[in-house]
């Protein structure tokens, strides 16, 4: 079946940083790929998708490339703001069959001014 | 936008005491979805539907019920609360795509339950 694997947290990091969360998934055909941010006290809200293999997706300065090779979609921002201390899902479509999308564990980022 | 609307926001239960959770989306999307959220445990599903008048177990359904009546209604139950069911819930829906992967979910603010 599909799983999604993204590595724990929290990530603490200081204001103007550079951010990688790691996130690798095995699935059943070719899903689209999404990163979804949820702010403390609320649902989840997509960040950034990608439909098909070495698409990028991108939304307010955070970047994830789909990577057939290696099977990852890892989130990235080149300089990270307090107002982006949330926690980060990475999560596939539903695909083989199933119309279940498959959720990350979640990881929390954390960041200081 | 409404978008996804869960009622209520907040609750607290006695042992034993049943309960329904509302979710209304007025997006016209197919597919909705239960889940709840714990500590160190990511969303795990509890039920699903893929279209008014359907139902589907996902990965944690004992202890709860769900009924679509309407599109666009989804109702969480809680029989005889427990303490485990102490958590947040949070519905989402999809909308039909041919692609059905690409498609993605919106959820609500969720709902925050404890059972004492």
């Amino acid at each position: 079946g599909n799983s999604v694997t993204q590595m724990e947290g929290p990530v603490t990091l200081s204001e103007e940083a550079f951010l990688t969360i790691n996130c690798t998934y095995t699935a059943t055909g070719y899903p689209s790929l999404f990163w979804y941010v949820q702010y403390p006290g609320e649902g989840l809200q997509l960040l950034l998708k990608a439909t098909k293999a070495d698409d990028k997706g991108s939304n307010k300065g955070f970047e994830a490339t789909y990577r057939k090779e290696t099977t990852s979609f890892h989130l990235e921002k080149g300089s990270v703001q307090v107002s982006d201390s949330a926690v980060y899902f990475c999560a596939l479509g539903a695909s083989g069959g199933s119309y279940i999308p498959t959720f990350g564990r979640g990881t929390s980022l954390i960041v200081h001014p | 936008n409404a978008g996804v609307t869960q009622t209520p926001k907040f609750r607290v239960l006695k042992t034993g005491q049943s309960m329904t959770l509302l979710c209304a989306q007025d997006m016209n999307h197919e597919y909705m979805y239960w889940y709840r959220q714990d500590p160190g445990m990511g969303l795990r599903l509890i039920h699903y539907s893929v279209g008014e008048g359907t139902t589907a177990k996902g990965e944690v359904p004992d202890g709860y019920n769900v009924s679509r009546l309407k599109k666009q209604n989804f109702l969480l139950g809680l029989e005889s609360a427990a303490p485990s069911q102490t958590s947040v819930y949070f519905c989402a829906s999809s909308p039909y795509k041919l692609s059905l992967g690409s498609a993605e979910a919106f959820f609500g603010q969720g709902t925050r339950l404890t059972v004492v």
